[in-house]
Order: structure tokens, then sequence, then C-alpha cells
């Protein structure tokens, strides 16, 4: 069955340390996505792109980094994590309907 | 820029009654409205949505109700049940773009 994976789904790395979060749907869908959640705020965007080579800015993008080589995959980059990037991070992907299917999420930790 | 709020953060009923969670948006041109149920430590998925040319939408024990004039919608979940549990989050979409902005969450807790 076509599905959305992520990778790890636990990760503790140390502040500093460059950390990269993998992503992959076998939907095919165009539109990719990332959030991070947070007590209180919901899910808030991070990154998006709509097909190869394309990414941009969401909310919360200030640290994070994506990239869009193939239709399947879009990882995550923190450049130099920090505590404030501790978070439950879920990619999502959408594909000619409205709706966004999820990730079964990556918990990272940084100390 | 598109804002949702919503509410309350908490809610707590007794197994049976009914649960009602509201949101509100603000850019009128907003025309996709999605529902997402999270139980815990889980991943967000999808219980019923509504577009905006529609005022109600039903799917057994779940409704979505709209008013666009007021820009608010709800979710009305009947004869609760424990595994109704879970954090719900209201969506609504971003005009000319295929995004969505979320709502803070609301913690439903359904007691025997």
């Amino acid at each position: 069955d076509a599905e959305i994976t992520q990778s790890p789904r636990h990760k503790i790395t140390e502040t500093g340390r460059q950390v990269t979060l993998a992503c992959h749907q076998t939907w095919n869908h165009n539109n990719m996505f990332w959030y991070r959640q947070d007590l209180g705020h919901g899910l808030r965007l991070i990154h998006y792109s709509y097909g190869v080579q394309d990414t941009n800015k969401g909310e919360v993008s200030d640290g994070y980094s994506v990239s869009r080589s193939n239709t399947e995959d879009l990882p995550l980059t923190l450049e130099s994590a920090a505590s404030s990037q501790t978070s439950v991070y879920f990619c999502a992907s959408r594909g000619s309907t409205d709706t966004q299917y999820f990730g079964p999420g990556t918990r990272l930790t940084v100390l | 820029g598109e804002n949702v709020e919503q509410h309350p953060s908490t809610l707590s009923v007794q197994e049976g009654d009914s649960a009602v969670i509201k949101c509100t948006y603000s850019d009128s041109a907003s025309n996709y409205f999605p529902w997402y149920k999270q139980e815990l430590g889980k991943r967000p998925q999808l219980i019923i949505d509504i577009r905006s040319n529609v005022g109600e939408k039903k799917d057994q024990r779940i409704a979505v109700t709209l008013n666009k004039t007021a820009k608010h919608f709800s979710l009305h979940i009947t004869e609760t049940q424990p595994e109704d549990s879970a954090v719900y989050f209201c969506a609504a979409s971003i005009p000319n773009t295929d995004k969505l902005i979320f709502g803070t969450g609301t913690r439903l807790q359904v007691f025997p």
C-alpha cells in the first residue's frame, strides 16, 4: 500500500549538531510539508514543496532547510540544532485533492 | 494573513453526551476546512472536512457546520465514546495556496 514514512522515529542530539530527518511517500504526491508540533501551538508549518526542485519557507523556517531532488522525498535539515528545536516533527503530503496525509512523526530532543 | 482560533483547549464529557469544538478563521476567501483527530503518540488523521459551498456535512456520529458569514466552523460529536478521547485540530486553507493553517487543538476526554 502507498504510504508516508518518517525516520528516525526518535532522535536525541546535542546543541550545535546538524540533524536530518527523512520523509518518504509512495503516493507520487507533488506537495509535501514539514510541521512541528508543540504544546499550545498546534501544528506549525516549517517548509513546503510543490514539486521537484521547489522549496518554500513556512511560518517557522529559521534554522531549518529542505531539499527536493525527487518526488518521493523531502528531508528536513537542522543546520545547527538548538534546544528550542526540541519538538515532534510531522511530514505530510497532498495529492490532487485537498487532503493532507501525515507521517508517523519524529520526536527530536536537543540536549 | 490567515489565522485560526480554536476553543475550548480542553473538553471533558460523559460517555453518551455530545461534544462541540469551535473554530474561527480570519480570511473570508478560505474554502476548505478539515478536522483531524490525533490519538496519543499517533499521527493526525483526517476525520471529516467541509468546503465553503456546503453548510453542513455528516458522517455517522460526526458532523461539521460552517457559517461563512461569521467565519466560524464547528465539529459536533454525538453519543461520545471513550475511544473518541483524543486531540482534535481544525484547519483552514490559505487562499491561493495548497497550505493549511491549524488551530491549537482541543483535548477531548470522554469518561465512562
